[in-house]
């Protein structure tokens, strides 16, 4: 049962874009969300997060917006750089326990 | 942000031997890390977690006996691949809880590549 689901294995976009990430849930109990991405051959790097008591939450070109009645979170990235180009991991957790639980990503694609 | 570092960045063994690997917090002490495994084209999965001074907690279907993992400081943990064969060939990332400063993230080390002759 896959409790965290990226829909999308890809997305393309122009550079100067808008880059819309998205990312469903199906367990109720989480309430901390992270994005992190991904180059080949190298560990996540963190990029932002959101407490379930929040619906939005922007860092730079970053901003991540949940949508707890729809289970439903995504990341926007504006305006998109061709060095944004990697796999974007959705990322959840519940309360004190603090195992993350993984989407299976989504390849971000900025054309120059 | 915080520093993760694993060490070795690529390993190659023959089957039936033991590898180590290590993981850092640099910048900051970590209580939990967390062992991840990644296959191609597949996301992370949690393997473990690992707690400073007690046993770690493995997942289901994680054989505890054939991944040992210690956490002997609030900056080291290390995973010991035993008795490896091919199918344990695999990208085992690390990542460590930072929990200061009003948030709860988790930083990962940037992997380590195990392949399994």
């Amino acid at each position: 049962d896959q409790q965290v689901k990226q829909n999308s294995p890809s997305l393309s976009v122009q550079e100067g874009r808008i880059s819309i990430l998205n990312c469903d849930y199906t367990n109720s109990m989480f309430d901390y969300f992270l994005w992190y991405k991904k180059y080949p051959a190298e560990g996540p790097t963190f990029l932002i997060s959101i407490s379930s008591i929040k619906d939005k939450n922007e860092d730079g070109r970053f901003t991540v917006f949940l949508n707890k009645s729809a289970k439903h979170l995504s990341l926007h990235i504006v305006p998109s750089q061709p060095g944004d180009s990697a796999v974007y991991f959705c990322a959840a957790s519940k309360g004190s326990n603090y195992k993350l639980t993984f989407g299976k990503g989504t390849l971000l694609t900025v054309n120059p | 942000g915080a520093v993760v570092s694993q060490h070795p960045s690529r390993v190659i063994c023959k089957s039936g031997t033991s590898v180590k690997i290590e993981c850092r917090s640099l910048d900051f002490q970590a209580t939990t890390m967390f062992w991840y495994r990644q296959f191609p084209k597949k996301s992370l999965m949690l393997m473990a977690t690992s707690n400073e001074g007690s046993k770690a907690t493995y997942e289901q279907g994680v054989e505890k006996d054939k991944f040992l993992i210690n956490h002997a400081s609030l900056t080291l943990s290390t995973l010991t691949v035993t008795s490896a064969h091919p199918e344990d060939s695999s990208f085992y990332i690390c990542s460590a809880r930072d929990s200061k400063g009003g948030t709860d993230t988790q930083y990962f080390g940037p992997g380590t590549r195990l392949t399994v002759l």
